[in-house]
């Protein structure tokens, strides 16, 4: 079964902690990515990954950072979360390049109060 | 019709009409993502279109793609309240590596 699954799908966090987003996919995917979505507004992209320890700043990577120490498993990290960091955060993965289809996990709905 | 930093569009039909939703991209692109978003849930793809193709169809869905225009357009046929959902175009971006997603179109079919 072709997944990406998150954890957590919801998280509440107070302004000034830090977060961990987890994501892994079970295609054995090179290419994985996190995206943030605000309402009424597209996908936007934060970090992609081409594989482990090989990772790139997407449009808004100022905040944020990500691990990816094995294939399967990419993790978003928010150092000292700030309230205008919550939103919803997609993790995504694809085989190689984006002439293909790539593959969404369900989404965790972040808070930074 | 959406892309760039345009805010997401509504469209309200009834059920059974057709509807047609269009996408502009800015950079040459040789394939077409449109994705399909429901509530509380990730995009997932409906068609992938290529150059190579200008239409594709599957089930109720067709979608063209027309390079020369840098425009691709996604057709439902007798729309059913299954498919209120938010509809998305992507094309990659130059170098193939980073999906970029227009704004989105919510579609809304009443019964």
């Amino acid at each position: 079964d072709m997944k990406v699954t998150q954890m957590p799908r919801y998280l509440i966090k107070r302004m000034g902690e830090n977060v961990l987003l987890e994501c892994g996919q079970d295609m054995s995917h090179e290419t994985m990515y996190w995206y943030r979505q605000d309402p009424g507004l597209g996908l936007q992209l934060i970090y992609i990954s081409y594989d482990v320890d090989s990772n790139s700043e997407g449009d808004i990577p100022k905040g944020y950072r990500v691990s990816r120490k094995k294939r399967e498993h990419f993790s978003l990290i928010l150092d000292s979360a700030k309230t205008n960091q919550t939103s919803v955060y997609f993790c995504a993965s694809s085989w190689g390049t984006t002439n293909t289809e790539v593959f969404f996990g369900k989404g965790t709905r972040l808070t930074v109060v | 019709s959406q892309w760039g930093e345009e805010n997401l569009q509504a469209l309200s039909i009834q059920e059974g009409e057709d509807v047609t939703m269009n996408c502009s991209y800015k950079t040459y692109t040789t394939v077409v993502h449109w994705y399909r978003q429901d509530s509380g849930r990730g995009p997932a793809l409906i068609i992938l279109i290529r150059s190579n193709e200008r239409e594709k169809r599957s089930g109720r869905l067709r979608a063209t793609l027309d390079t020369s225009s840098q425009s691709s357009s996604l057709s439902i046929t007798a729309a059913q309240c299954e498919d209120t959902a938010v509809y998305f175009c992507a094309t990659p971006s130059s170098g193939s590596w980073q999906l970029i997603f227009g704004s989105g179109t919510q579609l809304t079919v009443m019964p």
